[in-house]
């Protein structure tokens, strides 16, 4: 396809357990973006690569996340022993460019994660 | 941190009517995005805004960035049901990512 896709789109995880969310870019964009937004909140930034390098990680919540991108391509965020917190959208964005003025981002439709 | 506010937080109007809507923050960005998110779907990019004072349009929109790079507006003329969504500004400094603001919903009633 020629988006951004996701998977899986729903996730229902049970306290405690790991779960792993995939992205697919579109080919050839430089640049990967995770996002995670809350019920009625905008997107909060949770960490950032240019190609495989994942130059920023500030927005991770926690050491119970952990995103890859191995080959420049295809990325996983995996929340490990997840907690009712955990529980939003968690959305990916990609880019042909690197970080500036006209960087657009083109965003998939999301991962819907509810911890119970 | 640059924090974006937006208000109002909610709006519901009849068609046809006009509205505008407001992002504001202590801190100037070298650029400003709004898009517009629908519900199980991912933000959609409507425009970029990079000159202060600039003024774009995009059919019945238009968006203004201020003077001091520091708010912005989208202004919606003639409203329409499909014009219903999440709007989002989102605020970058010269080569940093994207902050987005908390959004406005928008309902627009036939």
């Amino acid at each position: 396809g020629a988006g951004v896709s996701q998977s899986p789109r729903y996730k229902v995880a049970k306290r405690g357990q790991d779960v792993a969310l995939r992205c697919d870019p579109i080919s050839g964009h430089v640049s990967l973006f995770w996002y995670q937004q809350a019920l009625g909140q905008g997107p909060e930034f949770l960490t950032y690569f240019q190609n495989e390098a994942q130059l920023d990680k500030s927005g991770l919540p926690s050491d119970r996340f952990f995103a890859e991108r191995p080959e420049g391509s295809v990325s996983t965020l995996k929340i490990q022993r997840t907690q009712q917190e955990d529980s939003a959208v968690y959305l990916c964005a990609s880019s042909h460019t690197v970080p500036g003025s006209y960087n657009e981002q083109f965003f998939g439709p999301g991962t819907r994660l509810t911890v119970l | 941190t640059q924090l974006l506010e937006q208000s109002p937080q909610f709006l519901s109007i009849q068609e046809g009517e006009n509205l505008t809507v407001y992002c504001n923050s202590s801190s100037v960005f070298s650029s400003l995005q709004w898009y517009r998110q629908e519900p199980g779907e991912g933000p959609v990019l409507l425009v970029t805004v990079v000159t202060g004072g600039e003024v774009k349009k995009l059919k019945r929109l238009t968006f203004q960035f201020g003077d001091a790079r520091k708010d912005s507006s989208l202004h919606i003329t003639a409203a329409q049901p499909g014009d219903t969504g999440l709007y989002l500004c989102a605020g970058a400094g010269y080569g940093q990512n994207f902050v987005f603001g908390p959004g406005t919903r928008l309902s627009v009633l036939p």
